[in-house]
C-alpha cells in the first residue's frame, strides 16, 4: 500500500464546477504539499501546509492531523485548472518528500 | 524567483549509450533531487544531494549514478541506457532541511526515449 493515496485519480468537470482532490497518506508528516502539474511537464508548488487550511485565489487546501487527511478544493473551475494535481507528505527524512500518483483533472466548457 | 533548469526537454538515445541528464539551479540550494515519472507510479526519487560531492540513493537507484562538483549543478548519468529508462526525468532543488519546511523547486523535466 501506499504511504500517500489521492482520489480520485481521474476527474472530469464543467466549467464553474466546485472540485474536491482527497489526499490520504499513512506516515507522521511535518508538512503536506500540494503541486500542480501543466502538460509539459512543469511542476510548481501549490500549497504547504502542516495544518488548518489556506487559500489562493479560487484554490483552498485543508489538512486534518488526527485524521490523516487533506483536500484541495477549487472553487468556479476554469479549463486552465486542467492539470494534473499532486499531493506530497514531508515526513521530515533528509528533506525528502514522499508524492502521491497524482489526480489528472479536466474542466471543460 | 528559483530558477531550475535542465539541460534538454526532449531527448532521444539509443540503448547501450551512455546519457547525461544536467540540472542546474540558481538560488543557492543546498538540496538537489532527481526523480523519474511513469504514469500510475508518480514521482520516483533517483538519487538527492544535500551538498557538493555529498549524495544518497534514493527509492530507484539502479542504472544511474549522479555527479554534484558545484553547488548550483546537479547531473544524473545513465552510464548504458536500457528501454526501460524511457521515463520523464525531473530535477528539483531546495533550500536546507528545517527552512521552508522542504518545500522543493522543478524544473520543466527532460522526456527521454531510449530505443
Amino acid at each position: 500500500k501506499n504511504e500517500v493515496e489521492q482520489s480520485p485519480q481521474n476527474l472530469t468537470a464543467q466549467e464553474g464546477e466546485f472540485i474536491t482532490i482527497n489526499c490520504s497518506y499513512s506516515v507522521g508528516i511535518s508538512a503536506l504539499h500540494w503541486l500542480q502539474q501543466h502538460p509539459g511537464g512543469g511542476i510548481v508548488s501549490l500549497f504547504m501546509l502542516s495544518s488548518g487550511k489556506k487559500k489562493h485565489g479560487r484554490l483552498i487546501a485543508t489538512i486534518n492531523i488526527q485524521e490523516k487527511h487533506s483536500s484541495l478544493h477549487i472553487t468556479a473551475s476554469h479549463p486552465r485548472d486542467s492539470a494534473v494535481y499532486i499531493c506530497a507528505v514531508d515526513t521530515g527524512t533528509a528533506s525528502k518528500l514522499t508524492f502521491g500518483t497524482g489526480t489528472r483533472l479536466q474542466v471543460t466548457l | 524567483d528559483v530558477k531550475v533548469t535542465q539541460s534538454s526537454r526532449y531527448l532521444v538515445k539509443r540503448t547501450g549509450e551512455k546519457v547525461f541528464l544536467e540540472c542546474v539551479q540558481d538560488m543557492d540550494h543546498e538540496n538537489m533531487f532527481w526523480y523519474r515519472q511513469d504514469p500510475g507510479l508518480g514521482l520516483r526519487l533517483i538519487y538527492f544531494s544535500y551538498d557538493v560531492k555529498m549524495k544518497e540513493k534514493g527509492d530507484i537507484p539502479e542504472g544511474y549514478s549522479v555527479s554534484r562538483e558545484k553547488k548550483e549543478r546537479f547531473s544524473l548519468i545513465l552510464e548504458s541506457a536500457s528501454t526501460n529508462q524511457t521515463s520523464m526525468y525531473l530535477c528539483a532543488s531546495s533550500p536546507p532541511t528545517g527552512l521552508s519546511y522542504n518545500e522543493q523547486f522543478f524544473g520543466p523535466g527532460t522526456r527521454l526515449t531510449v530505443l
